[in-house]
């Protein structure tokens, strides 16, 4: 059980492009969900928290209008890179927890590579 | 949130038991301790998450001292595919939206 599913797995486009990747919680309710960012040997950075039904919680320095999340369902959130560049290109990887109990562990996606040409 | 402090790299030979040991002397009292596999190119996958003492499941077991101020994964026998990543966390995970922050966690390499 608690399996996340991400989609697509691997994104290869122009700079200027915008990408929108989709989190889906398979067989659980997730009011909350997170994106992380990853680049080549680092480690996860977090980049906000998605609330299912209201406005996204980002951490500092990430841009919320270069990152569109949108959690619109309990077992859905989007990420939508704007506008693309070089730059952007990471690891996209989300997560989200079963809130159906205390000390439920969070579940990740198998991440999405982003490559931007 | 806690912040912790693991080895950088280790390395193992197959068949031997690997202890990674993390440090976290902030944690507060909800926190839990959660530790995290990752291959390259995929997510975290969970291994085992533990509060006080021991806990053991399948691939690994988890040590918490009386302070709770470090802890230690270990994996009994490892093999080659053991070779990943490993992340230690610790926070408040009551109720889900745990807000995960990440360490720079251990490079594991199992030699032949």
């Amino acid at each position: 059980g608690a399996v996340v599913s991400q989609h697509p797995s691997r994104v290869i486009c122009k700079s200027g492009t915008s990408v929108k990747i989709e989190c889906r919680s398979l067989d659980f309710q997730a009011t909350t969900m997170f994106w992380y960012r990853q680049f080549p040997k680092q480690s996860l950075m977090l980049m906000a928290t998605s609330n299912e039904g209201s406005k996204a919680t980002y951490e500092q320095g990430v841009e919320k209008d270069k990152f569109l999340i949108n959690h619109a369902s309990l077992t859905l959130s989007t990420l939508t890179v704007t506008s693309a560049h070089p730059e952007d290109s990471s690891f996209y990887i989300c997560s989200a927890t079963p809130g159906t109990g205390d000390n439920q562990p969070q579940h990740f996606g198998d991440g999405t590579r982003l490559s931007i040409l | 949130l806690a912040k912790t402090t693991q080895p950088i790299s280790m390395d193992s030979y197959e068949g031997q038991e690997v202890n990674i040991t993390c440090s976290h002397n902030n944690i507060a009292t909800n926190d839990y301790i959660t530790w995290y596999q990752q291959f390259p190119s995929q997510g975290p996958r969970f291994i085992i998450q533990g509060y006080k003492t021991k806990v053991t499941n399948e691939v690994a077991s988890l040590f918490i001292p009386a302070d709770r101020k470090s802890s230690t994964l270990s994996l009994p026998r490892v093999s080659l595919s053991d070779t990943a990543v490993y992340y230690c966390l610790v926070g408040d995970t009551r109720g889900g939206g745990f807000k995960t922050i990440f360490g720079a966690g251990t490079r594991l390499f199992v030699k032949a």
